[in-house]
């Protein structure tokens, strides 16, 4: 069973478009998170929420919104997409209750802007 | 600020061992971590290491810490084809704090 899904995984649109990508986990996590990878493969956390509530939003641009219907869930919704948007999107669950910040990766998004 | 930093390559002939360097800024890191992404796949814990702890053994991985000079390396012995991946150090103040990621070395291995 997949412990992070993420959908779709691959995604191709045109600059201006408007689009999402949902992730669900069932690990039971409180924790989940948005991270961008660029062509470099450079890391960079975008958001967090923990039970539904956001507690990271690192410099972000507003055309990015993140919404969390429930703990399990954690969609991304991207406005006016960009060429710079470009990248691929993980989606991360932990529990932070844990010892150690264990953060289980979803198998990523690859968005192409046109 | 937080920063960590590690070298982009690393190639190795299969069967010897590899050795992956990492240094942080933050000296209040708790808690350090090696992640390991494989080809078209997202990140997974490898390992991980407490600030309290200089060195951690498991299986053929070996990660040495050495907190004052904020240096983490991940020793690979008897490396495999299999263990052809990009491998990112990361850092993070508790376990409910975000973790700040390196840029991830890639491992690359030769006959």
């Amino acid at each position: 069973d997949t412990a992070v899904s993420q959908t779709p995984k691959y995604l191709v649109t045109q600059m201006g478009n408007d689009k999402s990508i949902k992730c669900e986990q069932n690990l039971g996590h409180d924790t989940m998170y948005w991270y961008k990878q660029d062509s470099k493969k450079f890391l960079k956390i975008m958001f967090s929420y923990n039970n539904k509530e956001l507690i990271i939003n690192e410099t972000v641009p507003n055309r990015f919104s993140p919404k969390s219907p429930d703990k399990a869930h954690l969609n991304l919704h991207i406005n006016s997409l960009e060429l710079g948007d470009s990248a691929v999107y993980f989606c991360a669950s932990s529990r932070t209750s844990g010892a150690y910040n264990e953060q289980f990766f979803g198998p990523g998004t690859r968005l192409t802007v046109l | 600020g937080e920063d960590v930093e590690q070298s982009l390559f690393l190639s190795v002939r299969e069967g010897d061992s590899s050795v992956i360097n990492c240094t942080y800024t933050d000296s209040s890191s708790t808690y350090l971590y090696w992640y390991k992404q494989e080809p078209g796949a997202g990140l997974q814990l490898l390992t991980y290491i407490f600030s309290n702890m200089d060195m951690k053994q498991d299986q053929r991985l070996t990660v040495l810490l050495n907190k004052k000079d904020k240096h983490l390396s991940l020793r690979i012995a008897d490396t495999q084809t299999g263990d052809s991946a990009i491998y990112f150090c990361a850092e993070s103040h508790s376990s409910a704090s975000k973790i700040i990621f390196g840029s991830g070395t890639r491992l690359s291995i030769r006959p």
